[in-house]
């Protein structure tokens, strides 16, 4: 079975505080998502990566940077935390098995309140 | 771009009884991938149901199914003999032939289930 593991589920930052959000996966997917999640809004991809240190800005990636250094971690980063970043933030993978319309393996998400 | 439009916030459904969670969605594109998720309380995202679009055989997994209608651009999901355990968010998704690994979400329809 596909394993997504956030570290945190919960987290309570201050503003303008740099704040790090952690995904690892317990195999070798290239593939790896991150995205915030908002009442009304659904999900919307905020950085995606298709393998070590290389990544793809999404939809919304203003306010964002991210960091893959290796394979199994992906971590979001917000540089100087505002409170319109409060949020649910969800991490995903696409497994690597041949499918294109293969469906993504998500992280139970972090719940981030930005004070 | 893409957009998906889930236009029932929330919707209720006695146990046993059938519910149906409507989806619709913009694109130019002639071949595309459609997804339904899944994401109860514990927060963990699941994959209920996908349809290639270039299927017109509507997809079926157990209790849920599609009804999918590529010129009307609607994809709604309908749930038989409902259980507890569907009251979850359910979210509609898109992925673009060409669009590589990126999927539009909708914004979600919360599910309750009446015992």
């Amino acid at each position: 079975d596909v394993k997504v593991t956030q570290s945190s589920r919960y987290l309570v930052k201050r503003t303008g505080e740099k704040v790090f959000l952690e995904c690892v996966q317990d195999m070798d997917h290239e593939n790896m998502f991150w995205y915030r999640q908002d009442p009304g809004l659904g999900l919307r991809l905020i950085y995606f990566s298709y393998d070590v240190k290389m990544k793809e800005k999404g939809d919304i990636p203003e306010g964002y940077s991210v960091s893959r250094e290796k394979k199994e971690r992906f971590s979001l980063i917000l540089e100087s935390a505002s409170t319109n970043q409060t949020s649910m933030y969800l991490c995903a993978i696409k497994p690597r098995d041949g499918s294109y319309n293969s469906p993504l393996h998500f992280g139970n998400g972090t719940r981030l309140t930005v004070t | 771009a893409q957009t998906v439009t889930q236009s029932q916030p929330e919707m209720s459904v006695q146990e046993a009884e059938t519910v149906t969670l409507s989806c619709t969605y913009d694109t130019s594109e002639s071949d595309y991938y459609l997804f339904w998720y899944k994401q109860p309380p514990s927060r963990q995202m699941i994959l209920v149901i996908r349809q290639e679009a270039y299927k017109q055989q509507n997809a079926t997994e157990n209790r849920f199914s599609v009804n999918f209608q590529k010129a009307a651009k609607s994809f709604s999901l309908k749930i038989s003999d409902s259980q507890l355990g569907d009251a979850a968010m359910y979210f509609c998704a898109y992925k673009g032939y060409n669009a590589g690994n990126m999927l539009t979400f909708g914004g979600g329809t919360r599910l309750m289930v009446k015992p």
